[in-house]
């Protein structure tokens, strides 16, 4: 069965510093990969999405950035963050444009 | 404008009763339209899925209706339980384009003993 991973659950991070957050999935091959973000009281915002290695579309201009080094791993970074990075941070998986979508247990950032 | 609205916020009801919760949506074109359940600090579970042809769908105490026409969905829990407590996230997909999700921002549901 198919199954997907992502770290850490909590980040408290000084405002400035580095991001890296990451996701793997297990079971399947090719999927398609995306972050979201959800801020408290807000519908989940599309982050970055791929459909395969090295290819990245990025939705909303900001101060993160995607890479997808291997098939199952997609990372969420950032150089430098910002105050209004904290946000609930979800990797999510699916087969197809219209398949559903496979979450994981996702990321509280606090950006401090 | 694509988006979608639910309704209501929130609710609060009481264990064993039903309850039924809204969604209207302005995305076009259409492809399907889903409802999550999302635990507090959890990724949202899928519920149903339904694409524009079909009018119901049911995932165990979990009935969802879909009319395409007035761009209306429902989602409707039966005998409710403690666990049901939740958000519910209604999310439109256009098809067209991956990616191309619209989620609404979630009906706070709790289920009181």
């Amino acid at each position: 069965s198919q199954t997907i991973h992502q770290w850490p659950a909590t980040l408290v991070q000084p405002v400035g510093s580095p991001l890296s957050l990451e996701c793997t999935v297990e079971g399947t091959s090719n999927p398609n990969l995306y972050w979201y973000r959800q801020a408290a009281g807000r519908g989940l915002q599309l982050l970055f999405y791929s459909v395969g290695i090295g290819q990245i579309s990025s939705e909303v201009p900001q101060n993160l950035s995607a890479s997808r080094p291997q098939d199952r791993q997609f990372i969420l970074s950032s150089k430098k963050l910002l105050l209004s990075d904290s946000g609930f941070y979800l990797c999510a998986w699916s087969g197809s444009a219209n398949e559903k979508l496979f979450f994981g247990s996702g990321t509280q950032l606090s950006v401090l | 404008k694509n988006q979608v609205e639910q309704s209501p916020q929130s609710l609060i009801i009481l264990e064993g009763k039903n309850c039924t919760l809204q969604c209207n949506y302005t995305v076009s074109p259409f492809s399907n339209l889903r409802w999550y359940k999302q635990d507090t600090g959890r990724g949202p579970v899928s519920l149903t899925i339904m694409t524009f042809s079909e009018n119901t769908k049911s995932n165990g105490r979990y009935t969802a209706t879909l009319d395409a026409d007035t761009k209306q969905s429902s989602l409707h829990i039966t005998a409710s339980q403690l666990s049901d407590s939740a958000s519910y996230i209604c999310v439109a997909d256009r098809g067209s384009t991956l990616g191309r999700l619209y989620f609404g921002r979630g009906t706070q549901l709790t289920v009181w003993p």
